[in-house]
């Protein structure tokens, strides 16, 4: 079974803030893995990507990825109010060129 | 184009009838990918497109819906005989290749068909 675990939340972080959203998946062969944030009422963007175990960064966010533990992390350093979405974890899956979404994390960035 | 586009960008259809609904990948993108997004859900996956390869349909939820697409063009959606739990926002994504995507690229989506069935 191909899943994608995320919390549904709502996560509320104060302004300044880091925001830290986490997905779990199943698929040991899996090899990327994607964040993308979707604005209320807007199609999914994409923000990061990471493919190797440990941090990449990019600006105010960081992607973790740890596929021992089967887990994949965005921190969101400095929290702003604009931040505040929708954050949906992604990856295909392996064998499948079809990407798999979580069904995101709601983040809201209180001022 | 510079992004996916995808048309209409809403639609309302009365119970019974038939819709088509339009997606005009990035140019040069192999790979083609249909979602429905319903109210406060997650993405489920419809039916994926890449090159001239036959469509993987796995994720058509019955046999009234269908989509085509010639060559790495144009796909449309077909739904016929809709009902109401068809309401929902289409999406359409394309990437640059479904065989490589630790190239980074990830999956670009369009702005959705909002299809209300009533």
């Amino acid at each position: 079974q191909k899943e994608v675990e995320q919390n549904s939340g709502p996560l509320s972080v104060p302004e300044g803030a880091i925001a830290s959203l986490n997905c779990t998946y199943s698929d040991r062969g899996s090899q990327s893995f994607f964040w993308y944030r979707q604005y209320s009422g807007k199609s999914p963007e994409l923000i990061m990507f990471i493919y190797s175990n440990g941090d990449k960064e990019d600006g105010r966010f960081t992607a973790q990825l740890n596929k021992a533990s089967q887990y994949v992390s965005l921190l969101i350093r400095d929290s702003q109010p604009s931040d505040s979405a929708t954050y949906l974890c992604a990856y295909p899956s392996g064998g499948s060129y079809i990407p798999t979404f979580g069904r995101g994390t709601s983040l809201i960035v209180h001022p | 184009g510079a992004g996916v586009s995808q048309s209409p960008s809403n639609k309302v259809t009365e119970k019974g009838k038939d819709v088509e609904l339009r997606c005009d990948p990035i140019s040069g993108h192999t790979a083609l990918y249909w979602y429905r997004q319903r109210l406060g859900q997650g993405l489920e996956f419809l039916i994926y497109f890449q090159g001239n390869s036959a469509p993987d349909k796995s994720g058509l939820p019955s046999d009234r819906f269908s989509a085509e697409r010639t060559g790495e063009s144009v796909s449309t959606l077909t739904i016929q005989r809709t009902q109401q739990e068809d309401s929902a926002v289409y999406l359409c994504a394309s990437s640059s290749t479904g065989i490589e995507p630790i190239s980074g690229y990830g999956y670009t989506f369009g702005s959705g068909t909002r299809l209300t069935v009533v």
